[in-house]
């Protein structure tokens, strides 16, 4: 099975400040044949099911602000929010889902300083 | 818009069965490779299993601690994907999610279902 590992584990950072989550897959999650990275992130509030952000590493869900944005290729991803708001205080999940079973990280708390 | 919705989910005693239903929308539900996925009080996600499309064989995984207890099928005449959970443990408290990777390459959940095992 392919371990997705976040870092940091919790994050508190300062309003309109930027925030940066990164996601390590044990194995590269890039597919060669249509070069895209099978990888999400997520975003659950207490008491919500997750929340997809970003897929395809990348792209950005339909309605989420683009102060959200997903990089990275292969084993390394990166979500970065560019200025922080209260309502993005979350934890958030990657997830791959390149092969099966697919896997998820164990989750950033992130939280206003 | 594809949505998901699970229901089925309760309070069972240990040692008990339970039936989840997972009913589709809005994607070609038999082309859908289907996942549960779980999560535990205060924990985090945790994939269950998945069935794969019959046009891919149908079959079915499993995670190691529901393997032997819990049951996936569909049916797709009514789009629903099922999790049959028996031999229930006071660990397999949760939210349970469907979850399908959709054709533009996103992943849709749906709202879950929560199941308590408790004596």
């Amino acid at each position: 099975d392919i371990v997705m590992t976040q870092s940091p584990d919790s994050l508190a950072v300062s309003l309109g400040e930027r925030a940066t989550i990164n996601c390590k897959s044990s194995q590269s999650v890039l597919y060669s044949s249509n070069n895209m990275n099978y990888l999400a992130w997520y975003q659950q509030k207490p008491g919500q099911p997750p929340k997809l952000v970003i897929y395809w590493a990348s792209i950005r869900r339909s309605g989420v602000p683009d102060r959200f944005s997903g990089s990275g290729s292969a084993t390394d991803f990166t979500l970065t929010i560019s200025s922080l708001q209260a309502e993005d205080v979350a934890v958030y999940y990657c997830q791959q889902y390149y092969s099966s079973p697919t896997t998820f990280g164990q989750g950033t708390r992130l939280e206003i300083k | 818009e594809v949505q998901l919705v699970e229901s089925g989910g309760g309070l069972v005693k240990p040692g008990g069965s339970l039936r989840l239903s997972c009913t589709a929308s809005g994607i070609t539900f038999s082309n859908a490779w289907m996942n549960w996925v779980r999560q535990a009080p205060g924990k985090g996600l945790e994939w269950a299993g998945r069935i794969k499309s019959k046009s891919d064989g149908g079959t079915t995984d499993y995670a190691a601690p529901v393997k032997g207890r819990f049951t996936i099928s569909r049916d797709d005449s009514k789009n629903t994907l099922y999790l049959q959970m028996n031999s229930l443990k006071t660990d397999d408290t949760a939210v349970y999610y469907c979850t399908t990777v959709v054709s533009n390459g996103s992943v849709c959940w749906g709202q879950g279902t929560l199941v308590t095992v408790s004596s």
